[in-house]
């Protein structure tokens, strides 16, 4: 069975850094990409980045370049995204979720059940 | 960037009646497009993919079509969990991944 287990919520003050886990089970980690997704409070689904377990490159969104690092540890199955200079507007849930398709062409399937990361003072 | 447009916003239907849910493309993206189901307090599921080939759970209920910009999400009789917050995703040009921004079905 697929499973894909984040850490646990998170509270962040202005300007810290923050680093949430995808721990990946039941297939190859090597095999799939792994797809970050923000989803803040009452809105949509936006693209963070990905990660090439095979060979650790990672891919960001314009939005998020610069703050984002994405990573991937195959010695535990294990991606990361970190993201920092937090400000108010990164309060979401942070899903992680696995890319299928040919080549980059990814669809998610499944998805992490989802971090809150929340920033205030 | 590829935009991705969603119509309606709020679909209020009956159990039982049948739901339309629209997705545009801002370009041709072919047939490489996903529906997401999301309930709430849950993390996204995803339905479609290639436009049209149900994933594996899905109920054949649901179905999809359309390619090139316009595409469509069809649910034939709905049920009680079928209520949630539908979306689309192209992954034919790319980065971004690019979302639209959802459909709430609701209840009528």
């Amino acid at each position: 069975d697929v499973q894909l287990v984040q850490s646990g919520a998170e509270v962040k003050k202005p300007g810290a850094t923050v680093k949430i886990s995808c721990k990946v089970s039941g297939y190859p980690f090597i095999d799939y990409y792994i797809h970050w997704v923000q989803q803040a409070p009452g809105k949509g689904l936006e693209w963070v980045g990905l990660v090439d377990p095979g060979d650790g490159e990672s891919l960001y969104a314009e939005k998020f370049q610069g703050r984002v690092t994405i990573s991937a540890d195959t010695s535990t199955d294990t991606a990361y995204m970190e993201l920092s200079s937090l400000r108010s507007e990164d309060t979401a849930v942070y899903y992680c979720a696995t890319g299928i398709g040919e080549l980059q062409d990814h669809w998610f399937d499944p998805w992490g059940q989802g971090t809150l990361v929340t920033v205030s003072s | 960037e590829i935009v991705m447009t969603q119509s309606p916003a709020t679909l209020s239907l009956s159990p039982g009646e049948r739901a339309t849910l629209s997705c545009r493309a801002s370009q041709s993206i072919s047939r490489n497009l996903a529906w997401y189901q999301q309930r709430p307090g849950q993390a996204p599921r995803l339905l479609i993919h290639g436009a049209s080939t149900r994933a594996t759970g899905t109920p054949a209920r649901f179905s999809g079509s359309g390619s090139g910009t316009e595409f469509t999400l069809t649910i034939s009789s709905l049920q009680s969990e079928d209520y949630a917050v539908y979306y689309c995703q192209q992954y034919k040009n790319w980065p971004p991944y690019s979302f639209g921004q959802g459909t709430k079905l609701e209840i009528k």
